[in-house]
């Protein structure tokens, strides 16, 4: 069953905690996304990555870090110096190898919560 | 920002009738996709039309893009209550990069 899966659905955190959301595919993808969504706005791109071992800052990264160690999982990790992260976390993947704005494939999202 | 502004925000039709959905941006583009999400998913795509199309159509959709304004409609058919969900249309720009500029969206609710 191929696609994009996200864990977890939920994530509590207190302030001053790092916490990591897990972004998975099997869709042989080389392009994945982080964006990030609060209640009633559009989406707002906070890493992307084209390739394995390489990434690049989106709109609003700071206070947050991604790695691509492997082509099917791009973890993006909300540190402590992310100072409003209480949002809706989508990830998503796209064919990718070249610039050509492909369709992306988004998974369910992390829904995250500062205590 | 590419981001685009899609109008109206919110949409409240009765179930049979038409929904248009309309999106404005700002710089030339490659191509213009619109998304579906249903609320507290993911998004999932539509349709995509490129910048030397004018119009589009898949199942009960059909979408236009007008180059020249700089915006592009959607336009749900005979729509359903299944329809409910927010719409956002994300636009590809000639920067060189692979991103997508995701617009605010617009809220449709498809009465019964």
């Amino acid at each position: 069953d191929g696609g994009i899966t996200q864990s977890p659905k939920y994530l509590f955190r207190k302030e001053g905690q790092n916490v990591t959301l897990s972004c998975e595919q099997n869709l042989n993808h080389d392009a994945m996304y982080w964006y990030r969504q609060d209640p009633g706005q559009g989406l707002r791109l906070i890493y992307y990555s084209q390739i394995v071992n390489d990434f690049q800052k989106g709109d609003i990264a700071e206070g947050y870090s991604v790695s691509r160690e492997k082509k099917e999982s791009f973890p993006l990790t909300v540190t402590s110096a992310q100072k409003n992260p209480t949002a809706f976390y989508l990830c998503a993947s796209s064919i990718g190898g070249g610039y050509t704005g492909d369709t992306q494939y988004f998974g369910p999202g992390t829904r995250l919560t500062v205590l | 920002s590419q981001q685009g502004e899609e109008d109206p925000q919110a949409l409240s039709i009765q179930e049979g009738e038409n929904a248009t959905m309309n999106c404005s941006y700002k710089t030339s583009i490659n191509n213009l996709q619109w998304y579906r999400q249903n609320s507290g998913r993911g998004l999932v795509h539509l349709i995509l039309i490129r910048s030397n199309e004018r119009e589009k159509h898949s199942g009960r959709l059909r979408v236009t893009l007008d180059t020249s304004k700089k915006s592009s409609s959607l336009l749900i058919t005979a729509s359903r209550a299944a329809d409910t969900a927010s719409y956002f249309c994300a636009t590809h720009d000639q920067t060189g990069a692979n991103n997508l500029f995701f617009g605010t969206g617009t809220r449709l609710t498809v009465i019964p």
